[in-house]
């Protein structure tokens, strides 16, 4: 991989629960972006977090930052069976101007 | 404000056969980028114009692809002549200035390449 890794590749919840997938990645970042990816449809920009934040929250998403572990984890909250698609993390890194994604996870939620 | 438009949406070629992509980025967006995801692995970068040059093309895979932004506005991506491996979506983005990096970037629908 470029940069990242995700966990899980793919995750099947019922409606209602919540969803976490993580990301990992290997070098030192800028900020680190959330996208997401419906079905035979483009790239949308979900949520940005800068290398000196921790936490931040935009509606019913839950983004975590640790870049001492170069981790990353997204959190959805009382998913709907419209969050069905797949969701990609991904890193600027120090110095550059460009995104380096991670691997993606499928999620998948059952009405 | 429109998006980031992407055509065709679909393209079905056979192998050895030339085909060009276009990005049309958002209005004022001196940045474009292209990147592609070939058979559900990565997202991975291709190249990065600020307006007509080349800032970064060390994602071209090869010399079979050619990039070109003449005027600054809209982008080609040509791709002869055309392999197998070269399936794959390909995905445009553009930001204001170098602001993609702190503000997001916006992707068009993507273009959905199968050699055959």
């Amino acid at each position: 991989s470029q940069q990242g890794e995700e966990d899980p590749q793919a995750l099947s919840i019922q409606e209602g629960e919540n969803a976490t997938m993580n990301c990992s990645y290997k070098t030192s970042i800028n900020n680190l972006q959330w996208y997401r990816q419906n079905s035979g449809r483009g790239l949308v920009h979900l949520i940005l977090i800068r290398s000196n934040e921790r936490e931040k929250h935009s509606g019913r998403l839950r983004v975590t930052l640790d870049t001492s572990k170069k981790s990353s984890s997204l959190l959805i909250t009382a998913s709907r069976a419209a969050d069905t698609a797949s969701y990609f993390c991904a890193t600027v890194q120090t110095g550059a101007n460009n995104l380096f994604f991670g691997t993606g996870t499928r999620l998948t939620v059952i009405p | 404000e429109a998006g980031v438009t992407q055509f065709p949406s679909h393209s079905v070629i056979e192998k050895g056969q030339t085909v060009t992509l276009r990005c049309d980025p958002i209005s004022g967006h001196d940045n474009l980028y292209w990147y592609r995801r070939v058979m559900g692995k990565e997202i991975k970068f291709l190249l990065h114009f600020v307006k007509e040059s080349k800032q970064d093309e060390s994602g071209m895979p090869n010399n079979r692809f050619l990039a070109e932004r003449t005027g600054g506005t809209y982008s080609t991506l040509k791709v002869q002549p055309a392999e197998l491996e070269d399936s794959g979506v390909y995905f445009c983005a553009s930001s204001q200035e170098n602001l993609g990096g702190w503000y997001g970037y916006t992707f068009g629908s993507g273009t959905r390449l199968t050699v055959v």
